[in-house]
């Protein structure tokens, strides 16, 4: 199985720059992703890593290292908005590339 | 809009009951994942479906089964319901059986 850690909480404030670790063990690692999801709603794609390096779309960036069996995502320009849970998510080859999921990340953006 | 659909938004049963949650993928995407989301679970995999057939399983329990019919839309029937089913029951489709997967707007289910 996988294990996906990610811390509980987060606060940051408008306008600022926050950024969401997760760590991963795995056997058959085969992708990560990153899904926003605010209370009551559905996950909503964010962002996949498979390479190591750095993946930016606009105020979201995010980065993998399979070495370390790490990613993170940095969250640029906070808005409002963007106060909801972020959930790490691995495809595991040798689990039917099944998705685990991470307990997700609750960010709160203060004004 | 992720182009994912479900049917009910929201289900109030008894415990002891049965209900089928239904989803309809995006078009084009031939798998089916069905998720429940409890507030002390975080999202958990149940099944997933491919052109019809079992591809993966999950911790589903046996009281819970479902299937993906020709149209490739798919149903999850849950049954001798209890008061722990409460949950966010969410659907993902994906084009092929391990792509990104797009998460439709979940059922929200209630067992009194």
């Amino acid at each position: 199985g996988q294990n996906i850690d990610q811390p509980t909480e987060m606060t940051a404030t408008e306008g600022a720059i926050v950024q969401i670790n997760c760590t991963y063990q795995t056997s058959g690692f085969n992708g990560l992703f990153w899904y926003q999801q605010h209370a009551g709603e559905a996950p909503t794609f964010l962002s996949y890593n498979v390479l190591d390096g750095l993946e930016e779309k606009g105020r979201f960036s995010s980065f993998l290292s399979r070495s370390k069996g790490y990613s993170y995502l940095l969250l640029k320009e906070l808005q409002m908005k963007d106060s909801a849970s972020y959930l790490c998510a691995v495809r595991d080859i040798s689990n039917d590339y099944k998705l685990s999921f991470g307990a997700g990340t609750t960010v709160t953006v203060r004004a | 809009d992720s182009g994912v659909t479900q049917t009910p938004k929201h289900l109030i049963t008894a415990t002891g009951q049965r209900v089928t949650l239904r989803c309809s993928p995006r078009s084009g995407d031939l798998s089916v994942y069905w998720y429940q989301q409890s507030l002390d679970q975080g999202l958990q995999f149940l099944i997933q479906y491919y052109n019809g057939e079992e591809r993966a399983k999950g911790n589903i329990l046996e009281r819970f089964s479902a299937q993906q019919f020709p149209d490739l839309h798919s149903e999850l029937n849950l049954s001798s319901l209890e008061l722990g089913d409460s949950a966010l029951y969410f659907c993902a489709s994906s084009t092929g059986q391990s792509e990104t997967q797009y998460f439709g707007p979940g059922t929200r289910l209630l067992v009194l």
